[in-house]
């Protein structure tokens, strides 16, 4: 099994829906990341968590939000998908405390909103 | 918001050449530059991770440099392998945050 899950895997919806995506993580690391993949452009960082209690917008959160529910879990959730949200959405992870550590991805959740 | 830029944007290289490319950041709020090879349909996966100015890391054909004080960091693949197709992400992280180029989209003809 992957140290990094998320769920689902692909999903089409309309214009409008409301969409979760999940991300749960066995890997025991604090920090967890949501980054967006569009063709054409780097990986970019949507939001992100440190610990429970602490979350963080990044370059793009317009448009989205997030829950940390527990250490090993962190939902991304578009309240109305638009389809300029059409794209791969990574979840990762790292290890706290250490600004050097690499990130863990998960396999990836490929959204399309039509 | 950090630029950073990759070039080549992609590369189809025979069997056998070798081949690099390079990772372009500003060089100022910078902890470490991150390495990521990323297959089709896969995850990207660390490669390295590079801290000093003047850092050298290897891992069997594939090493990468680093200069923290002109911004830039180099890929270096010996004797491209088929298996060697991905594309390869670099990544400056400020403490905070990591900031990903857009990618060098590499293609081995074998």
């Amino acid at each position: 099994d992957a140290d990094v899950t998320q769920t689902p895997r692909n999903r089409i919806t309309k214009t409008g829906k409301r969409i979760m995506l999940e991300c749960s993580q066995t890997k025991g690391h604090d920090r967890m990341y949501w980054y967006r993949q569009d063709p054409g452009l780097g990986l970019r960082l949507i939001y992100y968590s440190f610990d429970v209690k602490d979350i963080n917008k990044g370059e793009i959160s317009d448009g989205y939000s997030v829950s940390r529910q527990a250490q090993a879990k962190f939902s991304l959730s578009l309240e109305s998908a638009i389809p300029n949200q059409t794209a791969l959405y990574f979840c990762a992870t790292s290890v706290a405390g250490l600004n050097t550590g690499e990130l863990f991805f998960g396999e990836g959740s490929r959204l399309t909103v039509l | 918001i950090l630029n950073v830029e990759q070039s080549p944007q992609s590369l189809h290289v025979q069997e056998g050449d070798s081949t690099n490319f390079t990772c372009s950041f500003p060089s100022s709020n910078f902890y470490a530059l991150h390495w990521y090879r990323w297959e089709t349909a896969k995850s990207p996966e660390a490669l390295f991770v590079m801290t000093l100015n003047g850092d050298e890391k290897k891992k069997g054909r594939i090493s990468a440099t680093l200069n923290t004080k002109e911004g830039y960091s180099y890929l270096y693949i010996k004797g491209s392998q088929p298996e060697d197709s991905a594309t390869y992400l670099c990544a400056p992280n400020t403490g905070n945050q990591f900031y990903f180029g857009t990618g060098t989209s590499l293609t081995v003809i074998p």
